[in-house]
């Protein structure tokens, strides 16, 4: 089985541009959840989405949006990209809330220039 | 506030033994999970404690106690492969992941 994809690997943008990563989960996982790392630094809860309600939102400002679609992929949105939105970007799946065990995928690495 | 709290590096010799330590400050608590990041990759999830007590799989033990907000990872028989970063996270009854800064561990011949 496919573990979580996500698209594109690397991307290199302005800032005040916008930008969409996309993430497929695990076959039968109907949970996803987005993380932003910056380098040195552990990953950041920014949502989490499940059965395609948002479940929860971490301290990120308006310009980030996500959805998840009746597939359970999800895409993240961020808009007016800023220096400091350079990062990883990092999709994790699980089947249930993920309280115990979530899937990483490889990640979106994002240079903002 | 929320906090997680554990060393930021451990070097050690191949075939020791590591453990590393997590002190947590959060709300809404409901497990303390580790992770394993080599660099340039994905976290890969090692071990979860949803109780008080160890929990062992293979060569990586961990433990929690709830009354002591702590937890620590225990890698045995270390190997060249265990150079990674290592993250404890806390989770809440909704499945948000809360991680620590990392501990880079360093394996040496």
């Amino acid at each position: 089985d496919a573990g979580v994809t996500q698209s594109p690997t690397h991307l290199i943008k302005t800032r005040g541009q916008q930008v969409t990563l996309r993430c497929s989960p695990i076959s039968g996982h109907k949970s996803v959840s987005w993380y932003q790392q910056v380098l040195g630094q552990g990953p950041q809860f920014i949502f989490q989405y499940y059965e395609k309600e948002e479940r929860g939102r971490g301290n990120f400002p308006d310009r980030f949006s996500a959805r998840q679609f009746p597939n359970y992929s999800s895409e993240l949105n961020v808009n007016a990209l800023l220096l400091g939105d350079s990062a990883l970007y990092l999709c994790a799946s699980s089947d249930n809330s993920g309280r115990e065990t979530q899937y990483f995928g490889p990640g979106t690495r994002l240079l903002v220039l | 506030g929320q906090s997680l709290e554990q060393p930021s590096e451990v070097t050690a010799v191949e075939g020791a033994i590591v453990q590393i330590n997590c002190t947590y400050q959060t709300s809404g608590f409901y497990g303390l999970s580790w992770y394993q990041q080599h660099d340039g990759g994905a976290p890969t999830f090692l071990s979860y404690n949803g109780l008080d007590g160890l929990e062992e799989t293979g060569r990586f033990s961990s433990f929690l106690s709830r009354s002591d907000s702590y937890g620590y990872l225990l890698l045995q028989e270390l190997q060249m492969k265990d150079s990674a970063s290592y993250f404890c996270a806390v989770a809440d009854s909704w499945g948000k992941l809360q991680f620590g800064a990392g501990t880079q561990v360093v394996v040496t011949p």
